[in-house]
């Protein structure tokens, strides 16, 4: 079955960091570009970073920006987020989503088909 | 960043129903706009991709339509399964940008 795993959410104190896991399965997760979401408690979502095939293209949201990192280990077929400099309202759910590149009459659209079930980040 | 605004924000309707919801880019995105659905404590789950066509296992009654600036979903005939809270993405420009949500409630 095609998967994304997300680990590595927690508490943690406004200034601190943690890392996200993404781990997928079941798909060549070297074809694929991958997408960090995020949702806030009762709210909507939220598109955080993009990282391409082959960490071809990455770009993040402004929110975010110069304190959250994208990075991808095709080996270990796993994608990650690094998140410093942590602060209150980063506190969500934190999903990862393979962009696919889907086809309507030869012209190329992402969409984001494959989620994970979400990881919680509390910073308090 | 481009801006998408959705509206409306909520609605109420009955199963059977027809429901329209729509999404307004502050600048022209082409066809680069997605709709998904998500349920309460689930995952987003795709609908629609490049505007208008319908992702694998999706429900007919789903279809989506618009290009340039502004995009509709239309659920035809509502399901009780579809009572839930439908996004648009544009993916046209980093940083790419959701709208605010719509959530389809129980007349």
């Amino acid at each position: 079955e095609v998967q994304l795993v997300e680990s590595g959410g927690g508490l943690v104190q406004p200034g601190g960091s943690l890392r996200l896991s993404c781990a997928a399965s079941a798909f060549t997760f070297t074809s694929y570009g991958l997408t960090w979401v995020r949702q806030p408690p009762g709210r909507g979502l939220e598109w955080l970073a993009y990282i391409g095939s082959s960490s071809n293209g990455i770009s993040y949201a402004d929110s975010v920006k110069g304190r959250f990192t994208v990075a991808r280990d095709d080996a270990k077929t796993s994608l990650y987020l690094q998140m410093n400099s942590l602060r209150v309202e980063d506190t969500a759910v934190y999903y990862c989503a393979r962009a696919s590149l889907l086809t309507v009459a030869g012209t190329y659209y992402h969409g984001l088909d494959v989620w994970g079930q979400g990881t919680t980040v509390t910073v308090s | 960043a481009v801006q998408m605004t959705q509206s409306p924000s909520s609605l109420s309707a009955s199963v059977g129903d027809r429901v329209t919801i729509t999404c307004r880019a502050s600048q022209v995105i082409g066809n680069d706009l997605g709709w998904y659905q998500q349920k309460p404590g689930k995952a987003p789950k795709l609908l629609i991709y490049g505007a208008s066509t319908l992702q694998s296992g999706v429900p007919s009654r789903f279809s989506g339509s618009g290009s340039g600036t502004e995009f509709t979903l239309t659920i035809n005939t509502l399901q009780p399964d579809d009572f839930a809270t439908y996004y648009c993405l544009q993916d046209y420009n980093s940083p790419w940008t959701f709208g605010q949500g719509t959530k389809v409630e129980v007349k």
